[in-house]
């Protein structure tokens, strides 16, 4: 079965950076569809930006585009999402999810597996 | 990218249906069936309820149904049970390899 387990809690300055990994195990991790998604306390889910591992490309919403790094590394099965210039509207709990896959076919824009969540709170 | 719009709360009693709506544009809900729906419960991850606009993955009840007409998707829950109180995200393909979430729907089982 395919889990993912993200890092743990982080608490950051603001104007700083944050690296969140996921790492995933149980299937092929070059098959995977990585998405970021995250949900600050009491609001809703909002997604970041993904990568197909086995492409090394990664696409982003435009509301991160330039703050956010998505990269995967294969020899380790595991993806990371870098945040950088944060500010204390980016505090929430970060997500990685991963892409639904039937007995027959993969669907990219759909999640089944998620992360447990990283809290990552920005505060002075 | 404006995230999808979606009533802040429903409510039914068991036994009863309700449906959730899911608005968009042209270019994103309207112009691709690939929307999907979320259930999550206080403090977990969201489960995947539905994807491309109406299949339901392998375990999920048929109680849950999705479908789309133009820029509006729609979950429906039928025979509603206590446990299906939660909320619930509709996310839609918005082209160029974006997603887009809806603002999330807090489900009441009264």
């Amino acid at each position: 079965q395919v889990q993912l387990v993200q890092s743990g809690a982080e608490v950051k300055k603001p104007g700083s950076s944050v690296k969140v990994s996921c790492k995933a195990s149980g299937g092929t991790f070059s098959s995977y569809a990585i998405s970021w998604v995250r949900q600050a306390p009491g609001q809703g889910l909002e997604w970041m930006g993904g990568i197909i591992p086995i492409f090394g490309t990664a696409n982003y919403a435009q509301k991160f585009q330039g703050r956010v790094t998505i990269t995967a590394d294969e020899s380790t099965s595991t993806a990371y999402m870098e945040l950088s210039s944060l500010r204390s509207e980016d505090t929430a709990v970060y997500y990685c999810a991963n892409r639904y896959c039937s007995s027959t076919s993969c669907y990219t824009n759909a999640f089944d597996i998620w992360g447990q969540g990283t809290m990552v709170t920005v505060s002075s | 990218q404006s995230a999808l719009t979606q009533p802040a709360s429903v409510s039914g009693s068991p036994g009863q249906s309700i449906t959730i709506s899911c608005t968009g544009t042209s270019s994103d809900v309207g112009g691709y069936n690939y929307v999907s729906w979320y259930q999550q419960h206080p403090g977990k991850a969201p489960k995947l309820m539905i994807y491309d606009v109406s299949k339901r993955p392998s375990g999920v009840s048929n109680r849950f149904s999705g479908s789309k007409s133009g820029n509006t998707a729609s979950l429906t829950i039928s025979g509603l049970q206590a446990e299906d109180e939660a909320d619930y995200y509709c996310c839609s393909y918005a082209g160029s390899s974006t997603l887009v979430f809806g603002g999330g729907t807090k489900l009441t089982v009264l």
